[in-house]
This record gives C-alpha cells, structure tokens and sequence, in this order.
C-alpha cells in the first residue's frame, strides 16, 4: 500500500530566509502524482505545487519549489524569501495515475518568526 | 464565482443522534470526496463519489452514509454508529481526468463537535 510520511511536524524560520520542508512516499507505482497543499489558521486547504513523476525537471511557483527525487521517493518543498503569510499546515499528498484518491502525509507545521 | 460550499461551519451533536453534513459545488466536477481531519493526522478518505448515483467507502466509512442524488450535491451523514465523530471534516471535488491537472479542490470545512 502505498504512504506518505512527513517527518518534520513542526518547523520555524525567520521571514525572509528559505526553509525546506519534507517528504518521503512509498509505491511500487511507475506513474504517479505528487502534491504540497497549505492549510492555513483559516482551514482552507490550497494547492501549493504539483509535480508528474515522469518529469526529471522539478515543478516551480514562484517562492515555491520542490526537489523530486523520484529513485530516492522523496518530495521536499522548499519555501523561499519566507514571508509572514506562509505560516500553516503544509500537506505531502500522492496520487496514482490510474486512481483518483489522494494518499495524505500526517502534515507539518511551519512558523514563521517575524 | 465557482466553488465548494460546506454548511453548517460549526456543528454540535448530542450522542445518539444522527447529524447531516452539506456539500456543494458549481465547478461541475464529477467526482466528490468526504475527508475526515484529526489533530496530528493527515486526511483520511471517508466516502467518495465519481459519478451520480454511484459512491465508494474510503478507509473509514464505518458510521456515515452518503448520498450522490445531485452532481453538484455530495452530503455526509454522520450516525451514531460512529463512536468519535468529533472532528473537522473536509469536502473536496475533482474532474475525473487522469492527470496532474485532476487535482481537488477544497471546500472551507465543518467542526463537528459531540456534547
């Protein structure tokens, strides 16, 4: 079966640094989706980045980054020039191509120190 | 503006009772899922729904029920058979295209509390 495993529960930064949040999944699946969903105070989930795992090139937002090592199954975000309104629940999610479930991480906390 | 809408926000339940949940959407998705959230925990499938009339339990369906009448409506019913239903629970909605594109969009949530 396949998981997700954050390992970082909770994880601070000063504003303006970078931080690195991460994830490690396991599947025997070829095809497969990764995700990062934010959660803020409000409990609005959102979708931050997404990553095919069939792409080498790592998928980019803006401040929002991931490092895709697919031999190594590990997805790790990383959040650049932090910013105040970053602070939330960050959510590691996988999918497998040939289903439309989401597979969840347990989540990690990010705190942003002002 | 299109979206998921979830009602009430907060909602208090006696033990014994059974209590309702409403889900709707205008993305005019075709699939719907119910997610239960716990302190600490990661999200967990409750049912989900890929066409009208048609649903599927996730990992943990034992005490709730659905309903997919509607496209648009997906409610979760939450019964006393279930013996910790304090939690938040989660609404979501998808295309059901393969693809990275299919993602799930989230409705605002409701805090279900038992007195």
């Amino acid at each position: 079966a396949q998981t997700v495993t954050q390992s970082q529960p909770e994880m601070s930064v000063q504003e303006a640094e970078t931080v690195t949040l991460s994830c490690t999944y396991d599947t025997s699946e070829s095809d497969y989706y990764l995700f990062w969903y934010k959660q803020p105070p409000s409990r609005q989930m959102i979708l931050v980045i997404r990553q095919e795992a069939y792409k080498q090139q790592n998928a980019t937002e803006n401040r929002f980054s991931v490092n895709f090592q697919k031999a190594a199954k590990s997805f790790s975000l990383k959040i650049s020039d932090s910013q105040l309104g970053d602070a939330a629940m960050y959510f590691c999610a996988y999918r497998m191509d040939s289903n439309y479930q989401l597979i969840w991480g347990a989540g990690t906390k990010l705190i942003i120190k002002p | 503006d299109g979206g998921i809408t979830q009602s009430p926000k907060y909602l208090f339940r006696k033990e014994g009772q059974n209590v309702t949940l409403s889900c709707e959407q205008n993305l005019n998705h075709d699939a719907m899922y119910w997610y239960r959230q716990d302190p600490g925990q990661g999200l967990r499938l409750i049912y989900y729904s890929q066409i009208v009339n048609d649903f599927q339990k996730g990992d943990i369906a034992e005490g709730y029920s659905v309903s997919r009448e509607k496209k648009e409506s997906f409610p979760l019913t939450v019964t006393s058979a279930q013996k910790n239903p304090t939690a938040f629970y989660l609404c979501a909605s998808s295309w059901t295209l393969a693809g990275v594109k299919n993602e799930q969009f989230f409705g605002p949530g409701t805090r279900l509390t038992v007195l």
